[in-house]
């Protein structure tokens, strides 16, 4: 079955500092990826995604992730963190034996300390 | 930047009581979607609909659980009959293709359900 995996459920970073925040993927044949942010007491926010290409995927306010499928994995990332990117972060797949759903991890809470 | 958009924003409904969660997806949007997130859990499928039927259905959405796009612009997700259980944020989405044709799911602000 198709699944996503966040190894972590919090990450904290200074500002300014690089941040990763990891996923890793159990998928048969091609994996579509994406990131979903969701800010406080807001919905899903869609980041990027990765359909195929270039492994590395540039998304919304600046961050980018890279596929790797040698480690199974699509790593979010951001060169420089803002306190405004503290939120819950989401890893997803499609689901191969449909086309039209995908599935979630179980999220990594961001928080950037100032 | 279109928006997919719910109401209501939160509600709270005694234990037995019929809920229904509005939806306007996205304007040229073809496929329709629920998930839900219980508190501190993982967002969860719940049912995808095109040319209105369900394509798809979680073992989640049981015979309590019904979606109807009445016209041309809602979507529609009615709980017949809540359970404590059922408390949650629900989240409705829309995507104008399918995942596989590499199409991106939209999702809307949610719609808080507590049911006491």
């Amino acid at each position: 079955a198709q699944s996503v995996a966040q190894p972590e459920d919090q990450v904290n970073v200074a500002e300014g500092n690089p941040l990763t925040v990891k996923c890793t993927y159990s998928v048969s044949g091609n994996p579509y990826l994406f990131w979903y942010v969701q800010y406080p007491n807001r919905g899903l926010q869609f980041l990027l995604k990765y359909i195929t290409g270039d492994n590395l995927v540039k998304g919304s306010y600046g961050f980018e992730a890279e596929f790797n499928k040698s480690q199974t994995s699509f790593h979010l990332k951001k060169p420089s963190a803002l306190v405004s990117d503290s939120a819950l972060y989401f890893c997803a797949v499609r689901d191969i034996n449909r086309d039209d759903k995908i599935i979630f991890g179980k999220g990594t809470r961001l928080h950037i300390l100032p | 930047e279109p928006e997919v958009t719910q109401t209501p924003s939160h509600q709270v409904t005694q234990m037995g009581q019929e809920v229904i969660l509005r939806c306007v997806p996205i304007s040229n949007h073809l496929y329709f979607y629920w998930y839900r997130q219980i508190l501190g859990q993982k967002v969860e499928f719940l049912v995808s609909f095109y040319n209105n039927e369900i394509s798809e259905k979680s073992e989640i959405f049981d015979d309590q659980f019904s979606v109807e796009r009445p016209d041309g612009s809602n979507f529609t997700l009615k709980i017949r009959s809540t359970k404590l259980e059922d408390s949650a944020m629900y989240f409705c989405a829309s995507s104008d293709g399918q995942i596989n044709s590499g199409n991106t799911i939209y999702f809307g602000e949610g719609s808080w359900l507590t049911v006491v």
